[in-house]
């Protein structure tokens, strides 16, 4: 995929534990994402930002928790893992071109948790 | 949140058949991506999508942004093997965030 690296592939917690996805990205691009992709439903946004120090909350954001340090890096953190946070997680940037936006994923974060 | 809605669900084709599908919104868009997923793996963009009307192909894929903006099409001709997957789309409007359909699964059968 175009530059944007996520680790680990699979994690498997303990309720209550916590954790950090590590998300990494080359490409320059101010904007990133995490997203959760559940069976039968379209991916669904967890947090966002829009340039390092800046980030925002999107459709589901509760239990997790980012930061944006550098324009590179946008980690996530569960805090208090629960079971209803199984899911895939993908982290995402996007560019914008000279007209319109292109979003890029990772390879994604299988979590479960037990 | 809004979502988008993709169809059919699911399909099944032979080889060599062209497969057609379709992403709706009650909203209007700026932008069309289409995405193929494939087991264990992240979603790789196939086509994007900036202009109501616009055509777009990339081999045998094309692609097209509905006149009304709040649909877009994908076909995929002569269809193989590898062309198994999910299949998903992704709308954009301006200040906002992507929204995403949640899918098209596509069995190929030899």
């Amino acid at each position: 995929n175009a530059g944007v690296t996520q680790t680990p592939k699979f994690q498997v917690l303990k309720t209550g534990q916590s954790m950090t996805l590590q998300c990494a990205q080359d490409m320059n691009h101010e904007y990133m994402s995490w997203y959760r992709q559940d069976p039968g439903m379209g991916l669904r946004l967890i947090h966002y930002s829009v340039g390092a120090g800046i980030t925002d909350q999107g459709e589901v954001p509760n239990g997790y928790n980012v930061s944006r340090s550098t324009t590179e890096d946008f980690p996530l953190r569960l805090l208090s893992a629960a079971p209803s946070q199984t899911s895939v997680y993908f982290c995402a940037s996007s560019r914008r071109t000279a007209v319109g936006n292109t979003i890029y994923f990772g390879e994604g974060s299988w979590l479960t948790v037990v | 949140g809004q979502q988008l809605n993709q169809s059919p669900q699911s399909m099944f084709i032979q080889e060599g058949e062209d497969v057609s599908m379709n992403c709706t919104s009650s909203s209007i868009f700026n932008t069309w991506l289409w995405y193929k997923q494939d087991p264990g793996e992240g979603p790789v963009l196939l086509i994007a999508l900036y202009k109501a009307g616009e055509l777009t192909s990339n081999g045998r894929l094309t692609a097209q942004f509905g006149i009304t903006r709040k649909d877009s099409f994908l076909n995929i001709s002569a269809s193989i093997p590898s062309d198994v997957g999910i299949y998903f789309c992704a709308g954009l409007s301006y200040g906002q965030n992507f929204v995403f359909g949640p899918g098209t699964r596509l069995s190929v059968l030899p």
